[in-house]
């Protein structure tokens, strides 16, 4: 009855680590997202794939990296973490595309 | 992009009162989804609507999808402290390579005090 698990809940980061954000989901779902929220901003879409192999920018890419080599797992890589990334991270799968997705618990990332 | 707006942004109530929240765009909408969203935790799914005009109840909520389908309200009847949550509505948003993909509004906050 797992869902989708992300680890770790929460990090702090130094200005320019790296790290990767886990993801993994147990109800073989062929839909992965990424989503980060900001205080007042909603969900915004950074990546999302579509089934092994195969993943898409969504809004805001711009210094992550994503890869999906299983249908279960969709890591996040941060190559060069800057304050602006400062944020809580949500992963989400979904069976098919606008259908219901299912959300982790987050991971609330902070770069100092 | 299609955006959604949501109104209010803020919202503190007793326990017991009845209140409306909205999801606003000036754009079309094949659905919209509403989630609730509790502190520490990810969004889980209320409802979807999906025909202009219709009227979904879930227990003491009550969701309502536009005649034009370019908005969509939540109301809560007696509301209770666990009702306390951010409430989120999502529509098909942006095309990416392999179809579309939601944009979520930023939310009402709502807290319920007992």
């Amino acid at each position: 009855n797992a869902g989708v698990t992300q680890t770790p809940k929460f990090r702090i980061l130094k200005i320019g680590q790296s790290m990767t954000l886990q993801c993994t989901q147990d109800m073989n779902h062929n839909y992965m997202y990424w989503y980060r929220q900001d205080p007042g901003m909603g969900l915004k879409l950074i990546y999302y794939s579509v089934g092994a192999g195969i993943t898409d920018k969504g809004e805001v890419p711009n210094g992550y990296n994503v890869s999906r080599s299983t249908t279960e797992d969709f890591p996040l890589r941060l190559e060069l973490a800057a304050p602006s990334q400062t944020s809580v991270y949500f992963c989400a799968s979904s069976y098919r595309g606008l259908s219901e997705a299912f959300f982790g618990q987050g991971t609330r990332l902070t770069v100092v | 992009t299609q955006l959604l707006e949501q109104s209010p942004q803020f919202l503190s109530i007793q326990e017991g009162e009845n209140l409306t929240v909205y999801c606003n765009s000036s754009s079309v909408f094949s659905s919209l989804q509403w989630y609730r969203q509790e502190p520490g935790e990810g969004p889980v799914l209320l409802v979807t609507v999906v025909t202009g005009g219709e009227v979904k109840k879930l227990k003491r909520l009550t969701f309502q999808f536009g005649d034009a389908r370019k908005d969509s309200s939540l109301h809560i009847t007696a509301a209770q402290p666990g009702d306390t949550g951010l409430y989120l509505c999502a529509g098909e948003g942006r095309r990416g390579n392999y179809g579309q993909n939601f944009v979520f509004g930023p939310g009402t906050r709502l807290s319920v005090l007992p």
